[in-house]
């Protein structure tokens, strides 16, 4: 079965702190991995990483995708107040429900003053 | 831009009442999707359109339908709600040229909170 496991489930930290939020992934198929910042409502998208060892920046957060090891991670430098949200990841399969994503259960981030 | 637009934002239903959620997009989209999201289940494909016409289930399709009324508009509707229903519901759209989708995310819509009593 296609899964995807996001590593913390919750996370709280200060200002200026940095986070490393991870998501490892069992899917056939695999053809790309999205993450996505979730506030109060939709889910904004963030980075799609699909080739392995290149890391994706902008501003305080990079992302980097390793196809061999089937993980990726999310880094957010400086944490600010305004990065708390949920942290989701996805997988993109070849040939699955016409463009549907694998969502994993999220990490919730708790950025503290 | 208004990208992918959801109605109603809340509602409140009986058990065993109908209601149809609306969705559509202005992006052109040709791929669209129901999903829904409970707390530490994440985001759960209920149905999709892969086109104009065409719809198909995902993971968790019992106790709703769905209608591609046009290439922006993909509703779903609840026949008999049930307290199992409640739940957030997003949708969101993809781009697709012909029978391969593009490399781009998928859109999502601002949610409807559905509590159903």
């Amino acid at each position: 079965e296609d899964k995807v496991v996001q590593s913390p489930l919750s996370l709280v930290v200060h200002e200026g702190d940095t986070v490393t939020l991870n998501c490892s992934y069992e899917v056939t198929n695999f053809r790309s991995l999205l993450w996505y910042k979730q506030e109060k409502k939709a889910p904004t998208f963030l980075f799609m990483l699909t080739s392995s060892g290149i890391e994706k920046k902008s501003g305080r957060l990079s992302s980097i995708l390793d196809k061999k090891e089937l993980f990726s991670i999310l880094n957010i430098t400086a944490t600010q107040t305004g990065d708390s949200a949920v942290y989701l990841c996805a997988v993109d399969q070849y040939g699955g429900s016409q463009g549907n994503l694998i969502f994993g259960k999220g990490t919730k981030l708790s950025v503290k003053p | 831009n208004a990208g992918v637009t959801q109605t109603p934002k809340f509602q409140v239903l009986k058990t065993g009442q109908s209601m149809t959620l609306q969705c559509a997009q202005d992006m052109n989209h040709n791929s669209m999707y129901w999903y829904r999201q409970d707390p530490g289940m994440g985001l759960r494909l209920i149905y999709y359109s892969a086109s104009e016409g065409t719809t198909d289930k995902g993971e968790v399709p019992n106790g709703y339908n769905v209608s591609r009324l046009n290439k922006r508009e993909f509703s779903l509707r609840l026949e008999s709600a049930a307290p199992s229903q409640t739940s957030v519901y997003f949708c969101a759209s993809r781009a697709r040229q012909g029978t391969r989708m593009v490399h781009q995310p998928q859109h999502f819509g601002d949610g409807t909170r559905l509590s159903i009593l």
